[in-house]
């Protein structure tokens, strides 16, 4: 079964500091990867996704992620922060196309000004 | 863009009681949805997969019985809680993916969700 481990449970920052949210994969065969940062009181908004091609994926707001298969990680990135970052970011693998979509713990980012 | 609409947005019942939550998509067909719970500051956890004209399959140590999942239509699921308890109180969420192939599919789209309280 796919399982997805998200490192960090909260973050903390200040403002123009880099961010780095850490995401490992459980599963044997492809899959495609998702980050989706929910903001406080709204629903999910997809960052980015990666299904194939170049490991390295560039998203809305700046946000970007790289695949590295040996790893089985998915890492979200974004070189300076903003206030209005805060949020909950979840990081999110399926198997299949449209299949079911298996969610990370989440990281809430707080990001001070 | 694709729409998932979800009703209601917020919900407070009695013990004992049953609830159900409609999850409509609203310019596409969907012949699958998925229904997801989610604590406060915690993830979102799998609850079943609902299947147009099939029974939903449900993820381990979910209750089929207390969470009755109906897809009846190519742009209607529902969620019912039955005999609701205090613990079923959560955020419920559900999602299709509109994709039809190609380099923009893969997008799954989320409804707002619905705040359960059972008092």
């Amino acid at each position: 079964a796919q399982s997805v481990s998200q490192h960090n449970h909260h973050v903390i920052l200040s403002e123009a500091a880099s961010l780095e949210l850490g995401c490992n994969y459980s599963y044997g065969g492809t899959v495609n990867l998702f980050w989706y940062v929910q903001y406080p009181g709204q629903h999910l908004q997809l960052l980015l996704k990666y299904f194939s091609g170049d490991p390295l994926v560039k998203g809305i707001k700046g946000f970007e992620a790289e695949f590295i298969k040996s790893k089985f990680s998915f890492n979200l990135r974004k070189p300076s922060v903003q206030w209005s970052d805060t949020a909950e970011y979840f990081c999110a693998v399926n198997a299949r196309v449209r299949g079911k979509l298996i969610f990370g713990q989440g990281t809430e980012l707080s990001v001070k000004p | 863009g694709a729409v998932v609409s979800q009703h209601p947005s917020r919900v407070i019942c009695k013990s004992g009681t049953s609830v159900k939550i409609e999850c409509r998509s609203l310019d596409f067909q969907a012949t699958t949805m998925f229904w997801y719970r989610q604590f406060p500051k915690q993830s979102l956890m799998l609850m079943a997969t609902s299947n147009e004209g099939s029974k939903a399959t449900y993820e381990q140590g979910v209750e089929k019985d207390k969470f009755l999942i109906n897809h009846a239509s190519l742009t209607l699921s529902t969620l019912t809680v039955t005999s609701a308890h205090p613990e079923d109180s959560s955020f419920y969420i559900c999602s299709a993916n509109p994709g039809t192939g190609g380099a923009q599919d893969y997008g799954y789209t989320f409804g707002s969700g619905t705040r359960l309280t059972v008092v």
